[in-house]
């Protein structure tokens, strides 16, 4: 089993629908999550960092679930810029230290 | 602005020689991260320094070697003994721990011809 696991895709949603797509993780000792962004060829960029509370960010929601061991992001109203492939992040115990885990992501595609 | 500045942006490497990608951050940040992408899977920790001349290895360090000489500065090089390096490499840098998020370069594209 993975240790950081997404539904690879790709989502194909309409503009304006909303969409959410969740990650589980292996280590329930984890630390702290996140969600990444990444547009193809290019770097990822830091999106949200997901709090137990919860946290939003105008259109984007990002919850976790510790019992269950997952994470999820929500978009609303969804825009063609919002396409992109999103990374989440967890920070997870390996020996002594802690170390970000990849997943490999899920890709998003709005259409018109 | 401040940010983390990645060369070459594409890199072509033959067989037997050895290459170096440079990372440059101007962002005071301790931490310095290398990172593989390939496709369909997550990126993969090769080395990663939380402060000068101090670096540690990562999952996959075989086949790789850094330096961490300056704080703003942790270049790495791909030797021969890497068999498989044709991949997408990602610099990234932290403030310090990974309870922040990270910033990327733009990435170097290694490509062996």
């Amino acid at each position: 089993r993975k240790e950081v696991e997404q539904d690879p895709g790709p989502f194909n949603v309409p503009e304006g629908a909303t969409v959410a797509f969740n990650c589980t993780y292996s280590n329930s000792a984890s630390q702290s999550f996140f969600w990444y962004r990444q547009d193809c060829r290019k770097e990822p960029k830091l999106l949200m960092s997901v709090y137990s509370s919860g946290n939003e960010d105008g259109r984007f929601t990002a919850q976790l679930n510790r019992a269950s061991q997952y994470i999820s992001l929500l978009i609303r109203d969804s825009k063609l810029s919002d396409s992109a492939t999103y990374l989440c992040v967890v920070n997870m115990e390996r020996g002594s230290n802690y170390q970000l885990i990849w997943g490999a992501g899920t890709k998003l595609i709005i259409k018109p | 602005d401040g940010g983390i500045t990645q060369s070459p942006k594409y890199l072509f490497r033959k067989e037997g020689q050895n290459v170096t990608l440079s990372c440059e951050q101007n962002l005071n940040h301790d931490a310095m991260y290398w990172y593989r992408q390939d496709p369909g899977q997550g990126l993969r920790l090769i080395y990663y320094s939380q402060i000068v001349n101090d670096f540690q290895k990562g999952d996959i360090a075989e086949g790789y070697s850094v330096s961490r000489e300056k704080k703003e500065s942790f270049p790495l090089t791909v030797t021969s003994a890497q068999k498989n390096p044709t991949a997408f490499y990602l610099c990234a840098s932290s403030i310090g721990g990974n309870n922040y998020g990270y910033t990327f370069g733009s990435g170097t594209r290694l490509t062996v011809v």
